[in-house]
């Protein structure tokens, strides 16, 4: 596509309840980045794929968050029993891969509201 | 560890003023730097980019920005801002290897006056 798709833009969702938030690349991005941004804040670093393979999950807050690529492409980022503090928009960025490595372009995010 | 530091939470100037939003980063290495904008209900846009060479690097919109080394900054610049300029900004740092990831700035958020 001609962007970073993500969806939904916006998600509601209860205490305890679970969430999968989906995220499109450009198509031929190599590489995948998961980020939190919470209110009034900058981005923070969750998750990062190159294809398939999670190369780097550091910043997953809990084990609670799980993110797969099971193809190399479209994204999931999963959050089970979700608290208040997650409330959030989560982005999602591709680059290229290679030298342009760490030029990301980013999707406008999915605004996550946990009631 | 990289971290970013952008001073400045809010600032607002008038339309037509100059502008510089400050931007100081920890890294143990020459980084590669950005700058992002982000307006309300959007994602991030690059602005801009250093990864080396010429330490004043020109970007879209008409904003440049210039790497200072001795000061550890990459202080973001315009000399005439638009009302359309209103939006959110942040200071980005990733380390100068390939496919990892980037350490942003708290932001900085701008307005501008009629």
């Amino acid at each position: 596509g001609a962007g970073v798709s993500q969806s939904p833009r916006y998600k509601v969702a209860k205490r305890g309840q679970d969430v999968a938030l989906r995220c499109d690349p450009i198509s031929g991005h190599v590489s995948l980045f998961w980020y939190q941004q919470a209110l009034g804040q900058g981005p923070e670093f969750l998750t990062y794929f190159q294809n398939e393979a999670q190369l780097d999950k550091s910043g997953l807050p809990s084990d609670r968050f799980f993110a797969e690529r099971p193809e190399g492409s479209v994204s999931t980022l999963k959050i089970q029993r979700t608290q208040q503090e997650d409330s959030a928009v989560y982005l999602c960025a591709s680059s290229s891969g290679g030298a342009g490595a760490n030029v990301l372009t980013f999707g406008a995010g999915s605004r996550l509201t946990v009631l | 560890a990289q971290s970013v530091t952008q001073p400045d939470i809010h600032i607002t100037v008038s339309e037509g003023a100059s502008l510089e939003l400050r931007c100081n980063y920890s890294y143990g290495a020459t980084p590669y730097l950005f700058w992002y904008v982000q307006s309300p209900g959007q994602g991030l846009q690059l602005l801009l980019k250093y990864f080396s060479g010429d330490t004043l690097v020109q970007g879209i919109k008409g904003f440049e920005a210039e790497f200072k080394r001795s000061q550890s900054s990459f202080n973001l610049r315009k000399p005439s801002v638009h009302w359309s300029d209103a939006a959110e900004y942040f200071c980005a740092v990733g380390p100068n290897n390939a496919g990892n990831m980037l350490t942003f700035g708290g932001g900085t958020r701008l307005m501008v006056k009629p």
